[in-house]
């Protein structure tokens, strides 16, 4: 089956810097490769994804890429700020099976 | 659109007792998702169904939890018996996978369960 690795667990910057997680996958089936934000006590939100088709995509601040051929894709964010602060979590998906990346702590400093 | 609805949204139980956590997916959803996330395991994927039938069981982790969706609007985990190890965060998820295509999944707020 799928199998999602995430790196770094844990991730600190000053606020205005940039922050980059990373993923890799194992299933090159997979077509779809969303990232979720969860903030304490809530569920997860999903805040961008990015198809198999699509090798990069743009949110305003975030952004993700995608190299099929390696299997991995990354999530951006710039101008990080205080409220960027939460666990993401990156995820590969085949269809109705999705697994998770073991998630980022992302802790932004004012 | 409400959004994902779990509830309760906490429940503590004593071992041996029975445990039923309540989902209702977003209307127009047509796949439900049954997640369990604890410090140790991450999210783990349990259960999921298209319209209304189940689909892949396997993350069932034992004969004790049981999934069940009689309709397009509700579905329900339940563990029977309970034991302490089943203590985890309880999110239910729902797409429209058959007609996007592709896996967009909303999570509702979760139900977190302590068993003593």
């Amino acid at each position: 089956g799928e199998n999602v690795e995430q790196h770094p667990s844990t991730l600190s910057v000053q606020e205005g810097d940039s922050a980059v997680i990373k993923c890799t996958y194992s299933d090159s089936a997979s077509n779809y490769f969303p990232w979720y934000k969860q903030e304490l006590g809530k569920g997860p939100q999903l805040i961008i994804d990015i198809r198999s088709n699509v090798g990069e995509k743009k949110d305003q601040r975030i952004a993700v890429t995608l190299n099929k051929t390696a299997k991995h894709f990354s999530l951006h964010i710039t101008e990080t700020q205080p409220e960027d602060s939460a666990v993401y979590f990156c995820a590969a998906s085949m269809f109705g099976d999705m697994r998770f990346g073991a998630g980022t702590r992302l802790t932004v400093k004012p | 659109d409400a959004g994902v609805i779990q509830s309760p949204r906490h429940e503590v139980t004593e071992m041996g007792q029975e445990v039923t956590l309540r989902c209702k997916p977003i209307s127009g959803h047509d796949y439900l998702f049954w997640y369990r996330q604890t410090m140790m395991r991450g999210l783990e994927l349990l259960i999921y169904f298209n319209n209304n039938v189940p689909i892949d069981d396997s993350g069932m982790p034992e004969d004790r939890f049981s999934a069940k969706m009689p309709n397009a609007s509700f579905s329900t985990l339940k563990i029977q018996p309970s034991e302490p190890r089943d203590s985890a965060v309880y999110f239910c998820a729902s797409s429209s996978l058959s007609t996007s295509g592709y896996n967009e999944q909303f999570f509702g707020p979760g139900t977190r369960l302590t068993v003593l």
